[in-house]
């Protein structure tokens, strides 16, 4: 298993502002990247699934980027809410359908 | 979207008693369920992957026979923690693949916490 890291661990935005955080991954025999909203005591949400080198996926105001050569995703979100608050997850797909998970990014949106 | 339930959401146990977690896909079928342990501030990690009607497949470093897991129906999987001890106490959450939804997503329960006294 080769590591998944996510970048800031935490984020405290203000509301309206925008915000973005990072995703890296082994970029060798690259097959999917998800990404997941994950918010407390609640089931973790599916956002987007990028395979594509170039890949650009939205969803409302939230957005996703994929670099498979240099191995990054970045997700970004326009004008924050305070609904957006949550910890947000990238995870690759390695071997056979196995899912290895980021650390998750915590993010918290001040009114 | 698919709902995967997962019950209990939180044990407190005695050590050396066994603890069940059911997880459950509630509007599709699973032949593959999945279950990851996350430890506090880690990443969920796969602990097995649950395959309908068959053995479990698991992940390197987890015990097959302390970590029990039956899937007998394409919506039921259960995993089993046998003679819990404190250091087995952590967040428990089980997935399921839909083959039918969009590239493969997997849907998650919310999770079970355990704490073994």
């Amino acid at each position: 298993i080769l590591n998944v890291e996510q970048s800031p661990q935490s984020l405290h935005v203000q509301e309206g502002d925008s915000t973005n955080f990072t995703c890296s991954f082994p970029s060798s025999n690259f097959y999917a990247l998800h990404w997941y909203r994950w918010e407390t005591a609640k089931s973790p949400e599916a956002l987007f699934v990028m395979t594509l080198n170039g890949d650009e996926k939205k969803k409302g105001r939230i957005s996703a980027t994929l670099n498979t050569k240099e191995g990054y995703s970045y997700l970004y979100i326009k004008g924050s809410q305070p609904e957006d608050s949550a910890t947000y997850l990238c995870a690759q797909i390695q071997g056979a359908q196995k899912l290895v998970f980021g650390q998750g990014t915590r993010l918290t949106i001040n009114p | 979207g698919a709902v995967v339930s997962q019950h209990p959401s939180r044990v407190i146990c005695k050590s050396g008693t066994s603890v069940k977690i059911e997880c459950r896909s509630l509007d599709f079928q699973a032949t593959t369920m999945f279950w990851y342990r996350q430890f506090p501030k880690q990443s969920l990690m796969l602990m097995a992957t649950s395959n309908e009607g068959s053995k479990a497949t698991y992940e390197q470093g987890v015990e097959k026979d302390k970590f029990l897991i039956n899937h007998a129906s394409l919506t039921l999987s259960t995993l089993t923690v046998t003679s819990a001890h404190p250091e087995d106490s952590s967040f428990y959450i089980c997935s399921a693949r839909d083959y039918q939804g969009p590239q493969e997503t997997q849907y998650f329960g919310p999770g079970t916490r355990l704490l073994v006294l």
